[in-house]
């Protein structure tokens, strides 16, 4: 079974630019969540997508981050305009369903450095 | 928030050595996940822990859910060198829908 994928894997952005991350879940997930995690720290929760819809976006800093599920299969995560400390890695992750285990299966991350 | 409090930061292991690390949260949880970190990698889970006292393996990891509901405990024994990584705690409250708090990590390390 083919786990979570994501691209690109290594990013690098002046600041102010944009840039956009993507995730493709593992086949039949329902959940799909991105985290950040800055160096050092463990994974914070962005926004959490159950299909299409939102679930939980309450941490997500909608002045410039957004994201969208558009088929309910993949996502993408965009940072418009980049700043500074958004500097970290987008983790992308997915999970059968929306609740009972809390298991979620992580992609490999992308590394966003912004100059 | 919810804060997960994880200690040690980091460690240092010889091969064979046991160790242990822990987490405490200001909150409780339902269920308790440690997940490993490789370089480059995303969070694997280890072990999943869904009742208060519960104590569940996983080869030579075991873990247990605090009976307060608000701390959890993961051991390696006889270590080896491949368990070089950063752990990670995880809590879930209830029908939050899966949303995971994480802990800072301990990151494991080889004794020069």
């Amino acid at each position: 079974e083919a786990g979570v994928a994501q691209s690109p894997r290594y990013k690098i952005i002046e600041k102010r630019q944009s840039v956009a991350f993507w995730c493709n879940p593992i086949s039949g997930h329902a959940t799909l969540y991105w985290y950040q995690q800055i160096l050092g720290q463990g994974p914070k929760l962005l926004i959490q997508f159950q299909n299409n819809g939102v679930v939980d976006d309450s941490q997500l800093p909608k002045d410039r981050f957004s994201a969208e599920r558009l088929k309910g299969v993949d996502s993408t995560l965009k940072i418009q305009p980049a700043k500074l400390e958004d500097s970290a890695v987008y983790l992308c992750a997915s999970s059968p369903r929306s609740s009972g285990s809390g298991e979620q299966f992580f992609g490999p991350g992308t590394r966003l450095t912004v100059l | 928030g919810q804060q997960l409090n994880q200690s040690p930061q980091s460690m240092f292991i010889q091969e064979g050595e046991d160790v242990s690390m822990n987490c405490t949260s200001s909150s409780i949880f339902n269920t308790w996940l440690w997940y490993k970190q490789d370089p480059g990698e995303g969070p694997v889970l280890l072990i999943a822990l869904y009742k208060a006292g519960e104590l569940t393996s996983n080869g030579r990891l075991t873990a247990q859910f605090g009976i307060t509901r608000k701390d959890s405990f993961l051991n390696i024994s006889a270590s080896i060198p491949s368990d070089v990584g950063i752990y990670f705690c995880a809590g879930m409250f209830g029908a939050a829908g899966n949303k995971l708090t994480f802990g800072g990590g301990t990151r494991v390390l080889v004794k020069p």
